[in-house]
């Protein structure tokens, strides 16, 4: 059963056109997290929200926005994409825990023409 | 800052064992972990070992942390062609962020 669910799991925008992306979690999980990833590359923060606490990672640009209305839902909203902003969208939860392990959902390929 | 380090290239026959390493500079890191991301796929959590253990097995996986030299590896016993992939190694720091390795990509020879 998918415990950490992103839609859609492939998004073409316009360059300037505003996109969302939706990642929702059936964990219960306090914490969630939007990661970067471009090609061959390791996965970037961007921001994590610690219950409704946002907290942006120091060199994530205004371009990127989050919203988290409630437990289970989390969105990052890209104003302005621009032909660099291409690349899979990871969401991630964890819980307070000792471990504090980050499960990831399948990821949103995001394709700016 | 962190700095976590994996070579990006490891190829190994169907069958053989495979050894991924994988380096970090913080000392403070409590959890180690290795995830699995295949072609156009999230990443999943393999395994992770805390940092006060030398050794995890789990199945074909097994974890070896030297914490002096700050070294961790991932073995995979009896390596079969669906464990081709990239395996990403990451630290977890006093605030509780991830910081990954560039990622080994794993290709499985028949």
């Amino acid at each position: 059963d998918a415990m950490v669910i992103q839609n859609p799991r492939y998004q073409v925008t316009q360059f300037g056109k505003p996109v969302t992306l939706s990642c929702s979690q059936t964990l219960n999980h306090n914490v969630m997290y939007w990661y970067q990833q471009k090609s061959s590359q390791a996965p970037k923060l961007l921001f994590h929200y610690y219950d409704k606490d946002f907290n942006n990672e120091a060199d994530t640009p205004d371009n990127f926005q989050s919203r988290r209305p409630n437990t289970s839902f989390c969105f990052l909203d890209i104003r302005s994409p621009g032909l660099g902003d291409a690349a899979m969208y990871l969401c991630a939860t964890s819980a307070i825990s000792r471990s504090s392990t980050q499960y990831f959902g399948p990821g949103t390929r995001l394709t700016v023409l | 800052g962190e700095d976590v380090e994996q070579s990006l290239f490891l190829s190994v026959r169907e069958g053989d064992s495979s050894v991924i390493n994988c380096t970090y500079t913080d000392s403070s890191s409590t959890y180690l972990y290795w995830y699995k991301q295949e072609p156009g796929a999230g990443l999943q959590l393999l395994t992770y070992i805390f940092s006060n253990m030398d050794m995890k097995q789990d199945q074909r996986l097994t974890v070896l942390l030297n914490k002096k030299d700050k070294h961790l590896s991932l073995r995979i016993a009896d390596t079969q062609t669906g464990d081709s992939a990239i395996y990403f190694c990451a630290e977890r720091d006093s605030a509780r962020q991830l910081t990954f390795g560039s990622g080994t990509q794993l290709t499985v020879l028949p």
